[in-house]
C-alpha cells in the first residue's frame, strides 16, 4: 500500500544539521499529520494540516517546523537537529468527515541525530 | 489530561494461546475507540475500530476488542494467536471535546509470539 509515502526511510545526520522529511499522498485526503514515536512512549503529535492554509502545531512542536505545499505534500523540517530529536517518525492522512478521525499511515522515517 | 493507558508493555505468549491486551482511557465524554498494528519495519495498519453501536468490535486477522463504558476500557482480544501476531499493538482514542479531535496513542504493547 503506498497511498502514503515518505522520503527518506533513513536518515542518519549530525547535530546542528538542518533536515527535511517529506510526506506525499495519494489518497486524496485534506488532513495530514506528523507523529514522532518513542519507545515506550507511543506516538506524540507534532503537527497536523487540514488544508494547505491551515497549520497547527501537536504537542510537541517545539524544534519542528512544517510546509504544507500541496494538499498532497506535506514536510517536517528539523532546522538544527540535536540528539533527542532521534525518533521514528510517521507521517498520516485523514479525511473529513474529521469526526471519525481515522487516519493512515506511512511507513516511518527512521532518524539518528549523532 | 486525557490520556491512554495500556497495561502491559510486553508480552510472550506461545503460538495457540489466548491473548488479551488492556487499554484504558481517561475521558469521560464520547470516544471514537481504535486499535493499530505495526509489525516489524512496517508502519501502522488499522486493526479494529469502534464508532457506535454493538460494543464488541471484530477486525481483521481474527482480532476483536470491546468497548466496556463504565471501565472506560477497550481491551483487545484473540482466541488463539499466531508466530504471525508478532508486533507492536496500539491503542488509540479520540475523545469529541470540541475543536480539533486528536487521536491519542498509548505507549503501545509489544507481543512475541514463539512457534
Amino acid at each position: 500500500d503506498a497511498d502514503v509515502t515518505q522520503t527518506p526511510r533513513n536518515r542518519i545526520t549530525k547535530t546542528g544539521k538542518r533536515i527535511m522529511l517529506e510526506c506525499s499522498q495519494t489518497k486524496g485526503h485534506d488532513r495530514m499529520y506528523w507523529y514522532r514515536q518513542d519507545p515506550g512512549l507511543g506516538l506524540r503529535l507534532i503537527y497536523y494540516s487540514f488544508d494547505v492554509k491551515d497549520i497547527n502545531k501537536g504537542e510537541i512542536s517545539d524544534g519542528y517546523s512544517v510546509s504544507r505545499q500541496a494538499q498532497a505534500k506535506f514536510s517536517l523540517s528539523l532546522e538544527s537537529a540535536i540528539p533527542n530529536q532521534t525518533a521514528l517518525y510517521f507521517c498520516a492522512t485523514s479525511d473529513l468527515p474529521s469526526d471519525y478521525n481515522e487516519q493512515f499511515f506511512g511507513p516511518g522515517t527512521r532518524l539518528t541525530v549523532l | 489530561a486525557q490520556s491512554v493507558s495500556q497495561h502491559n508493555h510486553h508480552v510472550i505468549l506461545s503460538e495457540a494461546a489466548s491473548l488479551e491486551l488492556g487499554c484504558n482511557y481517561s475521558y469521560g465524554g464520547t470516544v471514537n475507540l481504535f486499535w493499530y498494528v505495526q509489525y516489524p519495519g512496517q508502519h501502522l495498519q488499522l486493526l479494529l475500530k469502534y464508532f457506535s453501536g454493538d460494543p464488541l468490535v471484530k477486525g481483521i486477522k481474527g482480532f476483536e476488542a470491546e468497548f466496556i463504558k463504565s471501565k472506560f476500557s477497550f481491551n483487545l482480544r484473540k482466541p488463539s494467536v499466531q508466530w504471525s501476531d508478532t508486533a507492536e499493538y496500539f491503542c488509540a482514542v479520540t475523545p469529541f471535546s470540541g475543536g480539533y479531535n486528536k487521536l491519542i496513542f498509548g505507549a503501545g504493547t509489544r507481543l512475541a509470539v514463539h512457534p
